[in-house]
């Protein structure tokens, strides 16, 4: 199965900052990966797919990057709301597996 | 909209079994393969498979071989997560998505609300 590294684990920040998030993948998948946002109690949210579409309604300060192994989650100008956890997630062959997570919480 | 409804949380004996349900509407119910994810608690989310609302054609995770079935029902348009001789760390909640563009391999645009299945003697 394709393993996906998400770093950091954890990532303290403040409104108004640019934070970034990487997942790396043990094999290649092109561009089948997609990001997420979780919050306590709530089902995940997609944000990002083909590892750079925004998907509707997600506002244009989340922003996706990369191919083949190495992928780029950037939220600039942090709000309030973004305080989340992130995972990536490839959908290029099964088993369709996520990242461990990154908890983003106020500094 | 686009909804997914899944039913209530339940509380079985490790060696029992579990069904979950998962009702879609406000989209052609054959267009999109259904996903199903779970999630222990605090832990990170695990994919477990997916069906072919038309065909009833499934996939699965290997660590599920043997335990897990999918099914659906297209009257009710409703689909079905069974997973058999349930263990502790079989704990966890469990979601049902919708593949994006109808898909086996598709990011998951809809997500059910979720369905706590906790397994304990």
């Amino acid at each position: 199965a394709i393993q996906l590294t998400q770093s950091p684990s954890s990532l303290s920040a403040s409104v108004g900052d640019r934070v970034t998030i990487t997942c790396r993948s043990s094999q290649g998948i092109s561009n089948t990966l997609a990001w997420y946002q979780q919050k306590p109690g709530k089902a995940p949210n997609l944000l990002i797919y083909s590892a750079s579409v925004l998907q509707s309604d997600v506002p244009s300060r989340f922003s996706g990057s990369g191919s083949g192994t190495y992928f780029t989650l950037t939220i600039s100008g942090l709000q309030p709301e973004d305080f989340a956890t992130y995972c990536c997630q490839q959908y290029n062959s099964s088993p369709h597996t996520f990242g461990q997570g990154t908890t983003l919480e106020i500094k | 909209q686009v909804q997914l409804v899944q039913s209530g949380a339940e509380v079985k004996k490790p060696g029992a079994s579990v069904r979950v349900s998962c009702k879609a509407s406000g989209y052609t119910f054959t267009g999109y393969c259904i996903h199903w994810v779970r999630q222990a608690p605090g832990q990170g989310l695990e994919w477990i498979g997916w069906i072919s609302p038309d065909s009833g054609g499934i996939d699965f995770a290997q660590k599920f071989q043997g335990r897990v079935t999918m099914t659906r029902d297209t009257s009710i348009t409703t689909f079905y997560l069974d997973l058999s001789r349930l263990k502790h760390d079989d704990t966890a909640v469990y979601f049902c998505a919708r593949g994006i563009w109808g898909g086996a391999y598709d990011a998951y645009d809809a997500w059910g609300q979720g369905t706590m299945v906790t397994v304990s003697s």
